[in-house]
């Protein structure tokens, strides 16, 4: 079965502060398919990134980036220069193989940034 | 807008009853999904539906059904329903039936059984 595991339930930083989001899965399957989610206080699931596991390279988005790691089953996130914006619940997601398309959710981190 | 319309946003019910959430999904997305967002279970897959044919089912309860209609759009039913159902339910869709689409979600309906 697949599992992802959000270590971290919350995370609170001063702004302009990194912070690092950590995500740990767990699946069987060679091909599989990993996302993060935001969840802002209005309650909506925004869509940030999805990556395959095929491919290992790094991305960067603005002040937003993902380092996934097959070796160690970690697909972690870092906001650069944290922004009150970005105080929300952010998720990371597995779907693929067995499981199908179905996403299987870690619990979540609360990113909470002060001004 | 993220494309995908949920309604309700809020519905307040009694123990007991029953009630039905509508999701139409992103226009071209065959694919729709039902998630279950609880204080205590976090986000969970509830079921799918491709092209009006369930594909997979996940945690649902028997109490709960789905059905995706020829024009596509979705229904959850919830019924007999209990305290512990108050849930954020949130819908999706995706493009088809290959794992290599992304998801869009709706903005959900927040269910609260009182």
């Amino acid at each position: 079965a697949q599992k992802v595991t959000q270590a971290q339930t919350e995370i609170s930083v001063v702004e302009k502060e990194d912070v690092t989001l950590d995500c740990v899965y767990e699946t069987r399957d060679t091909t599989y398919y990993l996302f993060w989610y935001k969840q802002p206080p209005s309650g909506e699931l925004v869509f940030l990134i999805r990556r395959n596991s095929f491919d290992e390279q790094n991305e960067i988005s603005g002040r937003y980036s993902w380092n996934f790691q097959k070796s160690t089953s970690s697909f972690n996130f870092t906001i650069t220069a944290s922004q009150v914006v970005d105080s929300a619940v952010y998720f990371c997601a597995l779907s693929g193989g067995a499981a199908g398309n179905k996403l299987t959710f870690g619990g979540g981190t609360r990113v909470l940034v002060k001004p | 807008d993220s494309g995908v319309t949920q309604t309700p946003k809020h519905l307040i019910t009694a123990t007991g009853q029953r009630v039905t959430l509508r999701c139409s999904p992103r226009s071209g997305d065959l694919s729709v999904y039902w998630y279950q967002q609880s204080l205590d279970q976090g986000l969970q897959f509830l079921i799918q539906y491709y092209n009006g044919e369930e594909r997979a089912k996940g945690n649902i309860l028997e109490r709960f059904s789905a059905q995706q209609f020829p024009d596509l759009h979705s229904e959850l039913n919830l019924s007999s329903l209990e305290l512990g159902d108050s849930a954020l339910y949130f819908c999706a869709s995706s493009a088809g039936d290959s794992r290599s689409y992304g998801y869009t979600f709706g903005s959900g309906t927040r269910l609260t059984v009182v």
